[in-house]
């Protein structure tokens, strides 16, 4: 249990299906990641968020819609997807600043289908 | 851009053995960490170097940064079957990057028999 949660565990989708992926995080970080991980790749980082603010877009498609409304809580709104867009989708969260040291605490991930 | 690469790919041990990995990176760096992963899991913390130390240990894990050669190691000892997943190493940018962006490794395979 590493104090980050994610919802659901596992999610299969049609291609004009809308679901959205909701991540957790209990550990009073101020910052919050999604990266997506498929087989045979490194993972890959998808977005960022400090203190609730997008930091980061790794040119990820627009049918990927993230939104942290608040420190605590992340979500990746997903649309119209494509079978190459299955994978584990990992949320993690870590403390960040000067003198900080960024160690990332992640959820167990949700694996998703697109059929 | 890739950051970190694992080596080897992967990698089969008997139980007591010692398993090393290594990792090897592009540009400089503020700390390097190792996560381990379960098969299907989300990743585990295991442990960080700063780009100013040289060797760190944490019970039966020894991690090594050699700065100059832009590469680390990272040894268990004494393995255990339950050691058995996917190691990661991952790189956190150094002069004029980002201060709290990782970039990860493909990740090596260790199976320890037992």
């Amino acid at each position: 249990e590493t104090g980050v949660t994610q919802t659901p565990r596992h999610l299969v989708m049609g291609m004009t299906n809308k679901k959205s992926l909701k991540c957790e995080q209990h550990l009073g970080h101020n910052a919050m990641y999604w990266y997506k991980q498929s087989a045979k790749k490194p993972l890959e980082l998808m977005f960022v968020y400090n203190f609730k603010e997008q930091t980061e877009n790794n040119s990820v498609p627009s049918r990927f819609s993230p939104e942290c409304p608040n420190s605590s809580h992340l979500f990746l709104h997903l649309h119209t997807l494509q079978p190459e867009d299955s994978a584990l989708y990992l949320c993690a969260s870590s403390q960040v600043g000067v003198r900080v040291l960024n160690e990332q605490f992640f959820g167990p991930g949700t694996r998703l289908t697109v059929l | 851009s890739q950051q970190g690469e694992e080596d080897p790919q992967a990698l089969s041990i008997q139980e007591g053995e010692n398993a090393t990995m290594n990792c090897s990176y592009k540009t400089s760096i503020n700390n390097l960490q190792w996560y381990r992963q379960n098969s299907g899991r989300g990743l585990v913390h295991l442990i960080l170097i700063r780009s100013n130390e040289r060797e760190k240990h944490s019970g039966r894990l020894r991690v090594t940064l050699d700065t100059s050669k832009k590469s680390s190691s990272l040894l268990i000892t004494a393995s255990r079957a339950a050691d058995t997943a996917s190691y990661f190493c991952a790189t956190e940018g150094g002069s004029g990057g980002s201060n709290y962006k990782l970039t990860f490794g493909k990740g090596t395979l260790l199976t320890v028999n037992p």
